[in-house]
């Protein structure tokens, strides 16, 4: 079965400040991953994808991940944090044998100070 | 395109009585699904299908029951609605690339 860890449920920065969330998985195939924002009251929009080559993927709004297979990684990053980044941030990893399903971590909720 | 549309955004429920959340999707996906999400606890698979006239369970199917007759519609069902079904629900569709796109989601409170 596979799992997904999120470390730090919540996680606060000051604006411009480096954003890093992290994302441990754990898969008997090589996966696919994922990273999913989600806004108050609202559903979850994909930020980005690994499914194969480069290891570096960028997505929307200034995000990036680096998939490490060598430490089953895949955290998510952007240089300068935005008021506008504030939301909750959800790893997930995509199980090839059930319908494509997502297992999904715990969530980090990301918090921007002035 | 309106993308995935569900309906009601809101629902309070008694103990015991029954209900359908809708699910709606105009990609023309053959894959859907629906989630559910608990405070701290991300989203757990409820139930799944890939295509009209093929569903699956997923992690968390005790207490709902699905349909999918057909490629638009997937729709949930609670028959006998308990306390521990008080969440949030999310329904999902999926392109042929793996990207799985939301609906808006279902605030249920069962009291």
């Amino acid at each position: 079965a596979q799992s997904v860890t999120q470390l730090g449920s919540h996680v606060s920065v000051s604006e411009g400040a480096l954003v890093l969330l992290r994302c441990n998985y754990s898969s008997s195939v090589p996966p696919y991953l994922f990273w999913y924002v989600q806004y108050p009251n609202q559903g979850l929009q994909l930020l980005l994808k690994y499914t194969t080559g480069a290891t570096l993927v960028k997505g929307i709004n200034g995000f990036e991940a680096e998939f490490k297979k060598s430490e089953t990684s895949f955290h998510l990053t952007k240089p300068s944090a935005h008021m506008s980044d504030a939301a909750e941030y959800f790893c997930a990893v995509s199980d090839l044998n059930a319908g494509n399903m997502l297992t999904f971590g715990g969530g980090t909720r990301l918090m921007v100070k002035p | 395109n309106a993308g995935v549309t569900q309906t009601p955004k809101f629902r309070i429920l008694k103990i015991g009585q029954s209900m359908t959340l809708q699910c709606t999707q105009d990609m023309n996906h053959n894959y859907m699904y629906w989630y559910r999400q608990d405070p701290g606890m991300g989203l757990k698979l409820i139930y799944y299908s890939v295509g009209a006239g093929i569903t699956d369970k997923g992690e968390v199917p005790n207490g709902y029951n699905v349909s999918r007759s057909t490629t638009e519609d997937f729709p949930l069902r609670l028959e006998l609605a308990a306390p521990s079904q008080t969440s949030v629900y999310f329904c999902a569709s999926r392109t042929g690339g793996n990207e799985q796109f939301f609906g808006p989601g279902t605030r249920l409170t069962v009291l």
